[in-house]
Parts: structure tokens; sequence; C-alpha cells
């Protein structure tokens, strides 16, 4: 079956731009979160969105990034004016009730700002 | 704060052999130990979910180990294939609420030489 799917694949901004990154979980699940890699570190949490609870978005860097989820479905992240410091891997994941603990990892957006 | 560190950073072995790399942790204070494979341009794939002291998981060539009481992961590759070749990367489960925030190491890259 399908995957997690995001898009896009690649972008390059300048600095001060704002960016939306899009993600399509797997068909049915539930929960839905977002990660990044910048360069040289590891895999770092972003935000949590479970069915039509309240998010978990202790993990956004700054008030220039936000996210929205949809439908329960498709998810954007936008990262508002944004800084060379945002150059990143950015993954969305996602997850099924009724096997909650494994996150299925799309292939990611990679974000350069100039 | 929940810090996930693993070693070593990097390995090279030659086909053939068996390797273990590890992960460890200061605080049993999680729900679950996460093992991710992840490969050049390719999405991170789940390989074990453990959630027990003494848990041990095994997938073919690979396996692991959970010790919560010490502090550590281990994971083994036995007879190593080009194809392990990738980053393996540990995570710690911080809560479940069907799902949950993923702790991340820096992660071990493993290069297989044929």
């Amino acid at each position: 079956g399908a995957g997690v799917s995001q898009s896009p694949s690649n972008k390059v901004t300048e600095k001060g731009k704002d960016v939306e990154l899009r993600c399509d979980p797997i068909s049915g699940h539930t929960a839905l979160y977002w990660y990044r890699q910048s360069l040289g570190q590891g895999l770092e949490f972003l935000i949590y969105f479970q069915g039509n609870s309240a998010p978990d978005k202790s993990g956004l860097p700054s008030d220039r990034f936000s996210a929205e989820r949809t439908g329960g479905s498709v998810s954007t992240l936008t990262i508002q004016r944004t800084q060379q410091e945002d150059s990143a891997v950015y993954l969305c994941a996602s997850s099924s009730p009724a096997s909650a603990e494994t996150q299925y990892f799309g292939p990611g957006t990679r974000l350069l700002v100039l | 704060i929940l810090n996930v560190e693993q070693s070593p950073q990097s390995l090279h072995v030659q086909e053939g052999d068996s390797t273990n790399f590890t992960c460890s942790f200061p605080s049993s204070n999680f729900y679950a130990l996460h093992w991710y494979r992840w490969e050049t341009a390719k999405s991170p794939e789940a390989l074990f979910v453990m959630t027990l002291n003494g848990d041990e998981k095994k997938k073919g060539r690979i396996s692991a180990t959970l010790n919560t009481k010490e502090g550590y992961s281990y994971l083994y590759i036995k007879g190593s294939q080009p194809e392990d070749s990738a980053t393996y990367l540990c995570a710690l489960l911080t809560y479940y609420n069907q799902g949950g925030k993923l702790i991340f190491g820096q992660g071990t890259e493993l290069s297989v030489k044929p």
C-alpha cells in the first residue's frame, strides 16, 4: 500500500521567505508527526497530532514554525521568515491506532535556505 | 530531559563480519525504545520496538537487547552484508497516547564493504 508521502522533495528558498511543507499520512493513520534533521544533528521532534486532541507542539523551535492538520489527514508545516538555520531535512511520520508504537516515515523534504 | 547516546558514531566492516552498536540512556523514564534503519535517499524504517527490561527481538540476521536497569540497548548484525549499510537510529518513546514523541540519538553509520 501507499506509504507516507511528502512534498516537495526539495525546496530552495531565500532567507526571509515563507515556506510550506506538505505531508500525506498513510490512510487510516490517526497520529501524525513532524521531525527534522539539521546538518550534523540527530532527528529532532517538532510536533505530534493525534486525532482531535490538542497537538503536542513542544518541539517547535520558534513561533515562526506552525503546523496544521486538516480533516484529520493531510498536514502542512509552515515556516515563516525562514532563516539559514532552518535548513534541514523535514520528515513526517504517521502511526495507526492498531500499531501506535511504530511510526512510519516519509522520504522527507530537503529545505535549503540561502 | 532524556538524552540518548549512540556509539560508535560510524563503523566500517567487511562483508561477513558480525558487528554491534550501543544505545545508552541515563534514565529509564520512557515508554519504549525503538531501533530504526535509515538508508541514504530512503525513509527511516522501523526495525524493533522494545518495551520491557530484558526484552530481546530478532529479525533475520539482526537482533536487539534492552537493559533498562543498566541503561543500554545493543543492536547486533550477524554476517554483515553490503545491503546492511545504513544509519541505525535509536529512539526513546517518551510517553504513550496512542503514539508519542520520539527522542533520537545521533545514529551509528554502518558501512559494509564487499
